[in-house]
Order: C-alpha cells, then sequence, then structure tokens
C-alpha cells in the first residue's frame, strides 16, 4: 500500500511565524502535490512538483513556497504565517501520466495561526 | 478555467436507500474522472475512477459511477446505502492535456441514519 505521512496531524503558530510542513511518501512516486481544504471550498492545489528540485504552482501559491530535495519529500514552507492560512492542508502523491490524477493522500495537518 | 460542481451539499439518508449525488463538469477536452472519499478521521481515498472505455464504472464498496459525456456529468451511485457510508465524498476532474491539475468539487457530506 503507498503511504503518504505528514509530520504533524495538529499545529498551532502565531502570525509571522515561518512554518514548516513536511510531507513524505514510500512509493517512489514522482509527482507531489499540496492542497488546502476548506469547508465549502473543496481542495485547492497550492503547489506541485513532478520531479526533485521541480516545482509548478497551483491555484493558490501566494503566501506560499516549496522544497522538494529528494524525489520522497516534500515541504511546504508558510514564510510568514496569517490567520487566512488556518486551515486542512493535505499532502498527495502519484504516478506519471496517465495516472497523475489517481493521488494517494496523507492523513492531513490542520493548522491554527493565531 | 474548468470547475466541478456539485449539486448537493449535504445528503441526510436512512440505511438501505438509495443514493445519488451528482457531479457536473466545464471542460471542453478530454478528461478523466475521479470520485474520492473521505470517512469521518480517515484520509481522503480513491473511490473510483474512469479514463475510458465502458461509461458506466464501478468502484469499492458498491459504488457506481456513470460518465454522460452530452452532459458533462459523472454521478456517483449505491443502490442500498449502509452506516459506514456516512462520510465526505469529492467529484474530482483530470484533464488529459494538463494531467497536472487536478480540480475538485466542493464535497458532499453524506449522513445515513440506522
Amino acid at each position: 500500500d503507498v503511504k503518504v505521512t505528514q509530520s504533524s496531524r495538529y499545529l498551532v503558530k502565531r502570525t509571522g511565524e515561518k512554518v514548516f510542513l513536511e510531507c513524505v511518501q514510500d512509493m517512489d512516486h514522482e509527482n507531489m502535490f499540496w492542497y488546502r481544504q476548506d469547508p465549502g471550498l473543496g481542495l485547492r492545489l497550492i503547489y506541485f512538483s513532478y520531479d526533485v528540485k521541480m516545482k509548478e504552482k497551483g491555484d493558490i501559491p501566494e503566501g506560499y513556497s516549496v522544497s522538494r530535495e529528494k524525489k520522497e519529500r516534500f515541504s511546504l514552507i508558510l514564510e510568514s504565517a496569517s490567520t487566512n492560512q488556518t486551515s486542512m492542508y493535505l499532502c498527495a502523491s502519484s504516478r506519471g501520466s496517465p495516472y497523475r490524477g489517481e493521488q494517494y493522500f496523507g492523513p492531513g495537518t490542520r493548522l491554527t495561526v493565531t | 478555467a474548468q470547475s466541478v460542481s456539485q449539486h448537493n451539499h449535504h445528503v441526510i439518508l436512512s440505511e438501505a436507500a438509495s443514493l445519488e449525488l451528482g457531479c457536473n463538469y466545464s471542460y471542453g477536452g478530454t478528461v478523466n474522472l475521479f470520485w474520492y472519499v473521505q470517512y469521518p478521521g480517515q484520509h481522503l481515498q480513491l473511490l473510483l475512477k474512469y479514463f475510458s472505455g465502458d461509461p458506466l464504472v464501478k468502484g469499492i464498496k458498491g459504488f457506481e459511477a456513470e460518465f454522460i459525456k452530452s452532459k458533462f456529468s459523472f454521478n456517483l451511485r449505491k443502490p442500498s446505502v449502509q452506516w459506514s457510508d456516512t462520510a465526505e465524498y469529492f467529484c474530482a476532474v483530470n484533464p488529459r492535456s494538463n494531467d497536472y491539475k487536478l480540480s475538485f468539487g466542493a464535497g458532499t457530506t453524506v449522513t445515513v441514519r440506522a
């Protein structure tokens, strides 16, 4: 079974702090994704990566950056956390085309920014 | 930009009732289609997928979905629900021309009463 793990289930940070969310997958998937999930909005793509050190912006990249130094690890960085970044963050991974839409998700990190 | 619409925000059913969740998308090209499910306290996981071929696809736990190309729809059905089907259901669309992009609907919460 594919396993996607995220470093924290719950996180509370203060406004202005730098926040790191870590994600690791164990199935040698080339693609990794970061989403945020908000009630009534579904999942929105923040960033994705299709290879080590390669990244592309998703629909809502503002206020976020990412890092992928190793194939199995994909980090989401909030440079200066703000209250409107309070959300559930989901990491996912997938194989290459045509299976990129078949994604495997981690358990999520519920981030609260106070 | 493509969008995905799920017709119902919250559906409440009794056990053994039939379930149908509507999903429509706006995208003119060829797409891959998915339903994902998130059971309480669990990861988001794939319920079923459509890539090509028979437009009636079967997934796990007795679910099926029908792709109607002329209506840009991919509705999810289950003839007889169980209490364990209580979950949030997300429709997702993946255009083949840009298959990094998986667009999600807002989700439908299904509550099955025993």
